[in-house]
């Protein structure tokens, strides 16, 4: 099946710091979408992407859909210790129904 | 006021029992969706329901059976339960069937002794 490569796997940062981690996929999407998890609750959704080439801000994060429909960036500026967690992309391909296909996540973690 | 709620939280369970998930959306969205949580954190597609109607249904032991009352519950049955099936489930909905962005319940945490 499809598979969403995010990198890197894991982050050790600074307080204050900017953070940037991707998503790349094999295949074409025409969504993307970017989650946050904290330990024990579930996904909560990020920033949605729908068209190629698409920039959109929610705060301190900034998400890319790649030209290509085959990746999409995810930056967080001056990093807090409450955005530790794991980022997940998520992709939607078409023709796929609603069905999506997640990364393997970023665990981000953040020194004071 | 809970989105997305699952019961139970927490599932302790024998190999071989037969268990029941809950889920419930107050969205209003008539699309829900099962997924599975591994140990590595890696997030799969199980099932997804439109308006009661089963849509996707990835390659799932026939022991997991989804079952969708009405729009707003999905409930997931697992027969002769199996120590890999020791996971975080998650329930989410979305309006719409495609492209639309999905929302997702605090999951249920099965642990199979």
């Amino acid at each position: 099946g499809q598979q969403l490569n995010q990198s890197p796997q894991s982050m050790f940062i600074q307080e204050g710091e900017d953070v940037s981690m991707n998503c790349t996929s094999s295949s074409i999407f025409n969504t993307w979408l970017w989650y946050k998890q904290d330990p024990g609750e579930g996904p909560v959704l990020l920033i949605a992407l729908y068209k190629a080439g698409e920039l959109t801000s929610n705060g301190r994060l900034t998400a890319q859909f790649g030209i290509t429909r085959k990746d999409s960036f995810l930056n967080i500026s001056a990093s807090i210790p409450s955005d530790v967690g794991i980022y997940f992309c998520a992709g939607q391909s078409p023709g796929g129904g609603n069905k999506l296909t997640f990364g393997t996540g970023t665990q981000l973690k953040v020194e004071l | 006021d809970t989105a997305v709620s699952q019961t139970p939280k927490y599932l302790v369970t024998q190999m071989g029992n037969d268990k029941s998930i809950k889920c419930e959306q107050n969205l209003g969205h008539d699309t829900m969706y099962w997924y599975k949580q591994d140990s590595k954190k890696f997030l799969k597609i199980m099932f997804s329901y439109n308006n009661k109607e089963l849509i996707i249904n990835e390659t799932v032991p026939n022991r997991f059976s989804p079952k969708s009352p009405d729009k707003a519950h999905l409930n997931l049955h697992i027969n002769s339960l199996e120590l890999g099936d020791s996971a975080v489930y998650f329930c989410a909905s979305s309006q719409g069937a495609s492209g639309k962005t999905q929302y997702f319940g605090p999951g249920t945490r099965l642990l199979v002794l």
